[in-house]
């Protein structure tokens, strides 16, 4: 079946760097853009950054921008973000998730999230 | 960078009652606005997508409208499921951004 499965959270100080995965299965990885979304504890959902299909765009909050950095290895069905300077206001739920293919055309929205990995930034 | 400013905060309702969610954008989205629904303890869901467009498997009781800067998602009649927090999000710029929710809790 469809699944993304997302690691590499964890506790962290703050201006330390994380790197985060996701690995897919159960669909054509190469085939869609992919997202970062994050949902701080008990607040509601942020955007954090996509990577299109084969790499070649990337786009970013500006709450992250300069900080994180989104990759994938389609060779490996992987997504990744390197998150480094953290903050404190970047603990959050993160998630990984597809964007929304039809039949005719790829919408920027999600419809396949993982359970998400959790980052806390704490001194 | 486009905010969606989500109404009520919270409605409470009880189970066979209609549910009216509103989402306002600050400036026109065209249609690019989609719903989400999240229940406590699990990953968002899709629901609608381009104001008013079901996604795969989603009941008929769920319904989206609206265009330019203000969308609604109604529920025909609230089944005990469908208590949680609803989400609206815009893909007519980047940053892609979400409204700040509105729970719709048991009455």
């Amino acid at each position: 079946q469809v699944q993304l499965v997302e690691s590499g959270g964890g506790v962290v100080q703050p201006g330390r760097s994380l790197r985060l995965s996701c690995a897919a299965s159960g669909f054509t990885f190469s085939s869609y853009a992919m997202h970062w979304v994050r949902q701080a504890p008990g607040k509601g959902l942020e955007w954090v950054a996509v990577i299109s299909y084969d790499g070649s765009n990337k786009y970013y909050a500006d709450s992250v921008k300069g900080r994180f950095t989104i990759s994938r290895d389609n060779s490996k069905n992987m997504l990744y973000l390197q998150m480094n300077s953290l903050r404190t206001e970047d603990t959050a739920l993160y998630y990984c998730s597809r964007e929304y293919c039809s039949s005719s055309s790829c919408y920027a929205i999600f419809d396949i999230w993982g359970q998400g990995t959790v980052v806390t930034v704490s001194s | 960078e486009i905010v969606l400013t989500q109404s009520p905060a919270t409605l409470s309702l009880s189970p066979g009652e209609r549910a009216t969610l509103s989402c306002r954008a600050s400036q026109s989205i065209s249609s690019y606005l989609a719903w989400y629904q999240q229940k406590p303890g699990q990953v968002p869901s899709l629901l609608i997508y381009d104001a008013s467009n079901r996604a795969t498997g989603i009941p008929a009781r769920f319904s989206g409208s609206g265009s330019g800067t203000d969308f609604t998602l109604t529920i025909s009649s609230l089944e005990p499921e469908d208590f949680a927090v609803y989400y609206c999000q815009q893909r007519s710029n980047w940053p892609l951004t979400f409204g700040g929710g509105t729970k719709v809790e048991i009455k």
